[in-house]
């Protein structure tokens, strides 16, 4: 069964602290490994999509990195506005209709 | 212009009562998702349908009903609501091949 693991449950930073968060995960044929940001009351809301590793995409601060065991996402000097959970998830072989989503990082960046 | 909609977003109701949740998707997507999130933030899909047939069912009780009557709708119904059905339920889409699924705003189900 395809399984998502995230770490830290909670980290807080520091304005302009960088940091990393963790995504480990067991897929059957990993199809694509996906990043996502949720704000309180919100739905997610897109980041980015992965799909093999050594990939690497960048966003404004935000850096996800991928390996056949995990993926980062890295935040380069955070802003409070970063604030939120980030949550990963893979599709295998059952197609990319299905995600399998762990249960976030819930980042707080003080200012 | 929100491209996944659901309403309502709060819906407060008691024990055994049949509520709906309506979404609706602008962005011209073929595949539509019910996904669950519970106490613990964690989200779980439960319904996908692809062009208004249902391709996924993730062992979900018989009372949860999604009816979608074409592709940019997607209705979810619960009937005999339990406790446990307290959650915030997502509509999302993609497109059949694409790689990317968008989020509604959700709905907040609470069950008294």
């Amino acid at each position: 069964e395809d399984q998502v693991t995230q770490s830290p449950e909670a980290l807080r930073l520091q304005e302009g602290e960088s940091s990393s968060l963790n995504c480990s995960y067991t897929v059957s044929g990993l199809r694509g490994l996906f990043w996502y940001r949720q704000d309180p009351g919100k739905g997610p809301e897109f980041l980015f999509t992965l799909y093999s590793a050594g990939e690497e995409k960048e966003k404004e601060r935000l850096k996800a990195t991928l390996t056949k065991k995990e993926s980062f996402l890295h935040i380069t000097a955070p802003k409070p506005e970063d604030s939120a959970t980030y949550l990963c998830a893979v599709s295998g072989n059952t197609g990319f209709q299905k995600l399998v989503f762990g249960t976030g990082t819930r980042l707080l960046v003080s200012p | 212009d929100t491209a996944v909609s659901q309403t309502p977003k709060y819906l407060v109701t008691q024990m055994g009562n049949d509520k709906s949740i309506k979404c609706e998707q602008n962005l011209g997507h073929d595949t539509m998702y019910w996904y669950k999130q519970d106490s613990k933030k964690f989200l779980k899909i439960m319904f996908s349908y692809n062009n208004k047939e249902l391709i996924i069912n993730e062992t979900v009780p018989n009372r949860f009903s999604p009816k979608s009557p074409d592709k940019a709708h997607l209705n979810l119904h619960i009937n005999s609501l339990e406790l446990g059905d307290s959650a915030v339920y997502f509509c999302a889409s993609s497109q059949e091949r694409g790689y990317t699924i968008y989020f509604g705003e959700g709905s907040w189900l609470t069950v008294v």
